[in-house]
């Protein structure tokens, strides 16, 4: 199994939900990573786990909350969001760790849109 | 700042052609880069990576190249084809596995 799985696909919620996206690994990656990408901009990196621990926190403000419960999953939460939120939110996966020569693997995304 | 530039935005060529895009990097020296492709909708997928000992990496038909007298890698796409029309992206890491990307190359190959 060589696919990083997220979902949902499409999530829709107003600025007062909470909500969670999730991501799933079976590659036996130590490292995950979540990235914010705007449209026709570039990845922005939010957050890397490493063997489980949050190692990189981008200055992500505290209502994107990650999670890491194991080696396999990766969660973020969603809270009291605003519009300029609405993104596509990735989420990798690599096999290396802190060499930087990490290969990504990323899933297809959440399409995530605040109202 | 350390940077990362792709220069061209889009790039249109006729199928056949090679297609050339380029990736400047400023204020810092990366051990190495790497190229994703990206289609709508869709993760970046990894392409290649290559060191800065090494001038040159290929894998079919994609070549890239690092420069670091011009602080430059080079990406070709050699006989494009309408299925090569994505956008193209180049990564820089570092040892804290913080990978950044490019602002990225929309690439259209017309028939």
């Amino acid at each position: 199994d060589t696919e990083v799985t997220q979902t949902p696909k499409h999530l829709v919620m107003g600025m007062t939900n909470k909500k969670s996206l999730k991501c799933e690994q079976h590659m036996g990656h130590r490292a995950m990573y979540w990235y914010k990408q705007k449209a026709k901009k570039p990845p922005e990196l939010m957050f890397v786990y490493s063997y489980e621990k949050l190692s990189i926190n981008e200055s992500v403000p505290s209502r994107f909350s990650p999670e890491c419960p194991n080696s396999s999953l990766l969660n973020l939460h969603l809270h009291a969001l605003q519009p300029e939120d609405s993104a596509l939110y990735l989420c990798a996966s690599s096999e290396e760790v802190g060499t930087g020569e990490e290969k990504l693997f990323f899933g297809s995304g959440t399409q995530l849109s605040v109202l | 700042s350390q940077k990362i530039e792709q220069n061209s935005e889009a790039l249109n060529i006729q199928e056949g052609k090679t297609a050339t895009l380029t990736c400047n990097y400023t204020n810092y020296s990366p051990a190495y880069l790497q190229w994703y492709r990206q289609d709508p909708g869709r993760g970046p997928v990894f392409l290649l990576l290559i060191r800065e000992n090494e001038k040159e990496k290929r894998k079919e038909r994609l070549k890239v190249t690092f420069d670091t007298t011009l602080k430059q890698s080079l990406f070709h796409i050699t006989a494009s084809q309408p299925a090569d029309s994505a956008t193209y992206l180049c990564a820089r890491g570092s040892s804290a596995s913080k990978i950044i990307f490019g602002s990225g190359t929309r690439l259209s190959i017309r028939p």
